[in-house]
């Protein structure tokens, strides 16, 4: 298995709603990250998760609650979210956080779309 | 981090080679030029890597300039499906666990028939 997937691919969610993001990835990598992507901008780093725990969080609001059960999976928690929120919210993976020439492998991302 | 430099836009015609330029003249010697690609509408996809050698796998080439102040990525032979936006990202392979994958403007390539 050579694949991050993601669920959902597509997400609508009203202001007040509580909602998650889901990312999986069976490669044996132990760095999992989320990126924020915003229309006709480059992908934005938010958080990276290394052995399963929080090594960086780039001042992402509390509305986003990331976790890391276990060394496959990886949540974002979503709630009270802000229209400005809307965006592909897209998981990543790789090895380690300290090696990263063997490149990230990236799902293809959830449409969130606040309303 | 070395900072690079990409066209915002640049077109091809099916079938030829597309020549993809990256500036990164602020590169440090344990910096790796890396290539990734987003097609619309999926996560980036990672394309190749390189030190200071040319390198070569079934997606492309990538040529180091001697001084590595630049690197160009080929597409030996541009189909439709290789319209994408081409990220050029400099890092350092080994590192500290703050040494992650930051990207920029990346140049936005569009094959035509």
């Amino acid at each position: 298995d050579t694949e991050v997937t993601q669920t959902p691919k597509h997400l609508v969610m009203g202001m007040t709603n509580k909602k998650s993001l889901k990312c999986e990835q069976h490669m044996g990598h132990r760095a999992m990250y989320w990126y924020k992507q915003k229309a006709k901008k480059p992908p934005e780093l938010m958080f990276v998760y290394s052995y399963e725990k929080l090594s960086i969080n780039e001042s992402v609001p509390s509305r986003f609650s990331p976790e890391c059960p276990n060394s496959s999976l990886l949540n974002l928690h979503l709630h009270a979210l802000q229209p400005e929120d809307s965006a592909l919210y897209l998981c990543a993976s790789s090895f380690h956080t300290s090696r990263i020439d063997y490149g990230y492998t990236f799902g293809s991302g959830t449409r969130l779309t606040v309303v | 981090d070395a900072k690079t430099t990409q066209p915002p836009s640049m077109d091809c015609a099916e079938g030829r080679a597309a020549n993809l330029p990256c500036n990164h003249s602020t590169i440090s010697g344990n910096e790796y030029v890396y290539w990734y690609r987003q097609i619309h509408s999926q996560g980036p996809q990672y394309i190749i890597h390189g030190l200071k050698n040319n390198e070569t796998n079934e997606m492309a080439s990538l040529i180091i300039t001697e001084d590595r102040k630049s690197s160009t990525l080929i597409l030996p032979h541009a189909t439709l499906r290789d319209t994408a936006v081409y990220y050029c990202i400099v890092r350092v392979g080994w590192g500290n666990a703050g040494n992650m994958l930051t990207f920029g403007g990346g140049t936005r390539l569009m094959v035509k028939p």
